[in-house]
């Protein structure tokens, strides 16, 4: 059963802490996203990556960071230097071979709360 | 100006009727555009891509893209209950294959 998947569904972090969030896909996608949710709010993008071993920041990519060792892997760290992590994250992937491939396709998300 | 503006809403149609969601957009360059819909709680769903100017039908739902005016709307015919969600309209960035959203529009299907 092809797809994405995100875990945990939910994280607690602490002051000063960094956590990872666990991004993983099967649709044999080139390209993967991490996007930010805030509530009533549409998403921003934090990093994405075209391919393995490569990544980009995207707008808001300040107190995160990524890699990309796999090509069904990739994994985000919000980092403690992030003072504002409480969101919802979404990790999304797509091909990556002509103008169609800009469909993006969404994992379940995981809900990130600060304690 | 927001690179993608959609009216937030909420938008009240009764059940049965047509629903239209609206978007605009900044980036004359822009090829790729998306409709996503998100339900509470939930991660986005793809509906419709569309890319050239023009209607494209799939089912009760109808993309339409007008490039010249910068504008990509969502027709839901025959709206249902189990339609009530937020609609996220998304286009690609020129030299940029990551999408950008829109703050999305919340629907009502009143039964």
């Amino acid at each position: 059963d092809g797809g994405i998947t995100q875990s945990p569904k939910y994280l607690f972090r602490k002051e000063g802490q960094n956590v990872t969030l666990s991004c993983e896909q099967n649709l044999n996608h080139d390209a993967m996203y991490w996007y930010r949710q805030d509530p009533g709010q549409g998403l921003r993008l934090i990093y994405y990556s075209q391919i393995v071993n490569d990544f980009q920041k995207g707008d808001i990519a300040e107190g995160y960071s990524v890699s990309r060792e796999k090509k069904e892997s990739f994994p985000l760290t919000v980092t403690s230097a992030q003072k504002n992590p409480t969101a919802f994250y979404l990790c999304a992937s797509s091909r990556s071979d002509g103008i169609t491939s800009d469909t993006q396709y969404f994992g379940p998300g995981t809900r990130l709360l600060v304690l | 100006q927001k690179e993608v503006e959609q009216n937030s809403g909420p938008l009240s149609v009764p059940e049965g009727a047509i629903a239209s969601l609206n978007c605009t957009y900044s980036d004359r360059g822009s090829q790729s555009f998306f409709w996503y819909r998100q339900y509470s709680g939930k991660s986005p769903e793809l509906i419709m891509s569309i890319y050239s100017n023009g209607d494209k039908e799939d089912g009760r739902f109808t993309a339409q893209l007008n490039k010249a005016s910068q504008y990509v709307s969502l027709l839901i015919r025959d709206s249902q209950p189990s339609d009530s969600a937020t609609y996220l309209c998304a286009v690609n960035k020129t030299g940029r294959r990551a999408l950008t959203f829109g703050s999305g529009t919340r629907l009502q299907v009143q039964p």
